[in-house]
């Protein structure tokens, strides 16, 4: 079946200009996660949705960052006023439910800040 | 908290050679364990995961780990490798329960190089 996909596969904006990363997790899963991968680092937890709680927001960065879901399915991250070190992979990921330890992961979205 | 530590940040091997790529782990119990594989432009795939049981699992593309709770580690291995596991590997631990059991920490990542 389908895979997570994320679009666009690649951005590059200039310092200040906001930018909004879409995720289509796989049906049917109810839980979904954004994490950042800066330059020869591992994964950082930004964010996780799980079905209609409340989302766990303790990994984002800073108040420039907001995620949101719809439902189950599709979401966005958004990063306004972007600094140069935002630059990163953003990966979306998402499993069968928040207690399943197995996540699924999208191929990311590369992102440029001038 | 959980930590992951990947020793080595670079490894180098000829093809048909073994291989061992090393992740050491902190947590307070038995924890989930996973090995994810990211090529050039591509997303990140699981190899293998562990959650209890036989200590030695089996992954796809002829990988292998075992977990040493002894050791806090948990060596991802190949006897064989091929020019086409060219490739970053990272090393992950996620809590086994409690409220924050999603979560998922990665170690830095071991890049490795195939020469043919």
């Amino acid at each position: 079946g389908a895979g997570v996909s994320q679009s666009p596969s690649n951005k590059v904006t200039e310092k200040g200009k906001d930018v909004e990363l879409r995720c289509d997790p796989i049906s049917g899963h109810t839980a979904l996660y954004w994490y950042r991968q800066r330059l020869g680092q591992g994964l950082e937890f930004l964010i996780y949705f799980q079905g209609n709680s409340a989302p766990d927001k303790s990994g984002l960065p800073s108040d420039r960052f907001s995620a949101e879901r719809t439902g189950e399915s599709v979401s966005t991250l958004t990063i306004q006023r972007t600094q140069q070190e935002d630059s990163a992979v953003y990966l979306c990921a998402s499993s069968v439910s928040g207690g399943a330890p197995t996540k699924y992961f999208g191929p990311g979205t590369r992102l440029t800040v001038l | 908290a959980q930590s992951v530590t990947q020793p080595d940040i670079h490894i180098t091997v000829s093809e048909g050679a073994s291989l061992e790529l090393r992740c050491n782990y902190s947590y307070g119990a038995t924890p989930y364990l996973f090995w994810y594989v990211q090529s050039p432009g591509q997303g990140l795939q699981l190899l293998l995961k562990y959650f209890s049981g036989d200590t030695l699992v089996q992954g796809i593309k002829g990988f292998e780990a075992e977990f040493k709770r002894s050791q806090s580690s948990f060596n991802l291995r190949k006897p064989s490798v091929h020019w086409s596991d060219a490739a970053e590997y990272f090393c992950a631990v996620g809590a086994n329960s409690g409220g924050s059991n999603y979560k998922l920490t990665f170690g830095k990542g071991t890049l490795l190089t195939v020469n043919p």
